[in-house]
């Protein structure tokens, strides 16, 4: 079936950097985009950009920019996602979450917890 | 950025009541806004695309209406099940934005 499957939990110390996986199956990988949004502990959805995966071309919302990378390795159908200069405002569950036009399917969430 | 106001924040509703959830964008965005049901250590799920579109298997007491600036998700018939938090979310323009959500409690 269609899904998405994410990457386990991560601790990571401020300052650090962390790369998350989201690897997809089931549909042709080239034919959706994958977005990444975050939630923060009992906050809201934030979404955070996303990769075109027929060229891999990302683009990132302004508040991570410079921070955030998103690459992809259509050999094995994954996006990857990694920030730097991990900050303690950085906790949060991380999703992935295919796209033509609207998100139908997410993957179940990353959880980064940055502490020192 | 096109900013997603919901209202409201909070709704305690009992079964089998009718519940409505507000969504106002700050700007127009035609009928690209959907909206995804949140239940607690799950992720979003889509309910509604398009404003107005059930996406599939989704039961039909969800619906959506709405275009321009202003739309509305309507559960007509409150479940136990349906107890989440609602948000609806704009892809017309980049950055893509969520609205603050809105948490439905049975009473």
């Amino acid at each position: 079936q269609v899904q998405l499957v994410q990457s386990g939990s991560e601790l990571k110390k401020p300052g650090a950097s962390v790369k998350v996986s989201c690897k997809a199956s089931g549909y042709n990988f080239n034919s959706y985009s994958i977005h990444w949004v975050r939630q923060a502990p009992g906050q809201g959805l934030e979404w955070m950009g996303w990769i075109n995966t027929k060229t891999g071309n990302p683009a990132y919302a302004q508040d991570f920019t410079g921070r955030l990378v998103f690459s992809l390795d259509t050999s094995v159908s994954t996006t990857y996602l990694q920030i730097s200069s991990l900050k303690a405002e950085d906790t949060a569950v991380y999703y992935c979450a295919r796209e033509k036009n609207y998100m139908d399917v997410w993957g179940k969430g990353t959880t980064v917890t940055v502490s020192s | 950025e096109i900013v997603l106001t919901q209202s409201p924040d909070f709704q305690s509703v009992t079964p089998k009541e009718k519940v409505t959830i507000t969504c106002r964008a700050s700007q127009y965005i035609g009928s690209s806004l959907h909206w995804y049901q949140q239940k607690p250590d799950q992720s979003p799920k889509l309910l509604i695309k398009f404003a107005s579109q059930a996406f599939s298997g989704v039961p039909s007491r969800f619906s959506g209406s709405g275009s321009g600036t202003d739309f509305t998700l309507t559960i007509s018939s409150l479940e136990a099940e349906d107890a989440a938090t609602y948000y609806c979310h704009q892809s017309s323009n980049f950055p893509f934005t969520f609205g603050g959500g809105t948490k439905v409690e049975i009473k």
